[in-house]
């Protein structure tokens, strides 16, 4: 069955880098587009970012554009997120996700997520 | 950024009876509505796609309904295993957005 396992996470200070990463199996990774959403203790969803199967398409939401940045390893099955310049309010459990879209249908992304990752929790403090 | 809004924030219900979620987008985002599900320590669980088309594995006691600004989701009989927060969330526009959540409560 697919199956996303995220790792990476921990604590960091603000002003300061953090790489997750998310590990995918049972399915074709690379014929497949992945995002990553977050959600802050106790709070909400966010939508991070996204990536097209092939990089020839990311997204990123505003609060994370230029500090964030997504990319893939089709060879490994590997999906990353590489975070700079960290916040406090980027406190969260880091999700990724996949997307229904997939290489051949003429649609880069449909932007919903099945399934998910359990999730690593990244907490920026001093 | 189009603004999700889900009603009511708890809603408290007994097993067997129906529950009605809404969720309310600040502009029309046509179809592209999904929901979720979300149980403490686990991730979220696809629900419904498309405001109405039931994801793989999914019980027929989940529907869901509406299009442009207006959604519903409905549980029609609740089971135990179904309390939890919901989350819609538009894939209309970017960036992508969730409402804030509905939860689920044993009345």
């Amino acid at each position: 069955q697919v199956q996303l396992v995220e790792s990476g996470g921990g604590v960091v200070q603000p002003g300061g880098s953090l790489r997750l990463s998310c590990a995918a199996s049972g399915f074709t990774f690379s014929t497949y587009a992945m995002h990553w959403v977050r959600q802050a203790p106790g709070k909400g969803l966010q939508w991070v970012a996204a990536m097209s199967y092939d990089e020839s398409h990311t997204y990123y939401a505003d609060s994370v554009k230029g500090r964030f940045t997504i990319s893939r390893d089709n060879s490994k099955n590997m999906l990353y997120l590489q975070m700079n310049s960290l916040r406090v309010e980027d406190t969260a459990v880091y999700h990724c996700a996949k997307d229904p879209a997939t290489m051949g249908q003429g649609v880069i992304l449909y932007n919903w997520f099945d399934p998910w990752g359990q999730g690593t929790l990244v907490t920026v403090s001093s | 950024e189009i603004v999700m809004t889900q009603s009511p924030a708890t809603l408290s219900v007994s097993p067997g009876e129906r529950a009605t979620l809404s969720c309310r987008a600040s502009q029309s985002v046509s179809s592209k509505l999904t929901w979720y599900q979300q149980k403490p320590g686990q991730a979220p669980r696809l629900l419904i796609y498309g405001a109405s088309t039931r994801a793989t594995g999914i019980p027929a006691r989940f529907s869901g309904s509406g299009s442009g600004t207006e959604f519903t989701l409905t549980i029609s009989s609740l089971q135990s295993e179904d309390f939890a927060v919901y989350y819609c969330q538009q894939h209309n526009d970017w960036p992508l957005t969730f409402g804030g959540g509905t939860k689920v409560e044993i009345k």
